[in-house]
């Protein structure tokens, strides 16, 4: 059985840096194919993408964040973490970690979906 | 930037059909993914490529795409299928898109 579970503060301040753990069993980040996704959700909001790690330590970003995020792996705690720099209130969202199974390759092409997510963490930005 | 768009809001009663729609400039020459998202929890993936289905998701769902409109059709609809929906693709100039998502609530 494949689980993820998210972690981190609830609260940070405004221009602070946020730092997401997504500790994940059933799967390993090393086998190819397999590669973790970071989805946030404002409050009442749609939900975005925004970064994902592949088998083989490839990273991608969302391009309107990419100056602010950072993704990386430890494939022997199976834990990928999230940091985001720079936060402001318009970043309060529930955020969410999911595994994505490359269908053609690639966890950066046409073919792929999240499944299965996290519970999810909401992270408020206020001072 | 590709935008998914779909209808805020989709009311049916029991036992009836609800189509979601997910429109895109020529969605049908991509993937679509769909997913469940009841109130305070995670969404829930209940099709993938267009149209199939994960295991134990009824088949009361399905999916199609083709064109300008990708649709998630939910026959004999039941209380439980109250949630909001969302489709997604992926883009080569917008990475990966969720649509804007459909509350769809039984009457």
């Amino acid at each position: 059985q494949v689980t993820l579970r998210e972690s981190g503060p609830a609260l940070v301040k405004p221009t602070q840096t946020l730092t997401l753990t997504c500790t994940f069993s059933g799967f390993s980040l090393s086998s190819s194919g397999m590669c973790v996704s970071w989805i946030r959700q404002p409050p009442g909001k749609a939900l975005e993408w925004l970064a994902l790690i592949d088998w083989d330590d490839d990273k991608y970003y969302r391009a309107s964040l990419k100056t602010r995020l950072n993704i990386s792996r430890d494939t022997s705690k199976n834990q990928v973490v999230l940091t985001m720099t720079n936060m402001d209130p318009a970043d309060t969202a529930t955020y969410y970690c999911a595994r994505i199974m490359a269908s053609a390759g690639s966890c950066y092409l046409g073919y792929n979906w999240f499944d299965p997510w996290g519970q999810g963490t909401l992270v408020t930005v206020s001072s | 930037s590709y935008v998914l768009t779909q209808p805020p809001s989709v009311s049916v009663a029991p036992g009836k059909t609800a189509r979601i729609t997910c429109g895109g400039n020529n969605i049908g020459s991509k993937s679509v993914h769909w997913y469940q998202q009841k109130p305070g929890q995670a969404p829930v993936l209940v099709i993938y490529l267009n149209s199939d289905r994960p295991s134990g998701i009824p088949e009361r769902l399905s999916g199609s795409n083709s064109g300008n409109t990708a649709t998630l059709t939910i026959s004999r609809v039941e209380a439980g299928d109250e949630a909001d929906y969302y489709c997604q693709v992926w883009d080569s100039s917008s990475d990966y898109v969720f649509g804007t998502g459909t509350k769809v609530t039984v009457l």
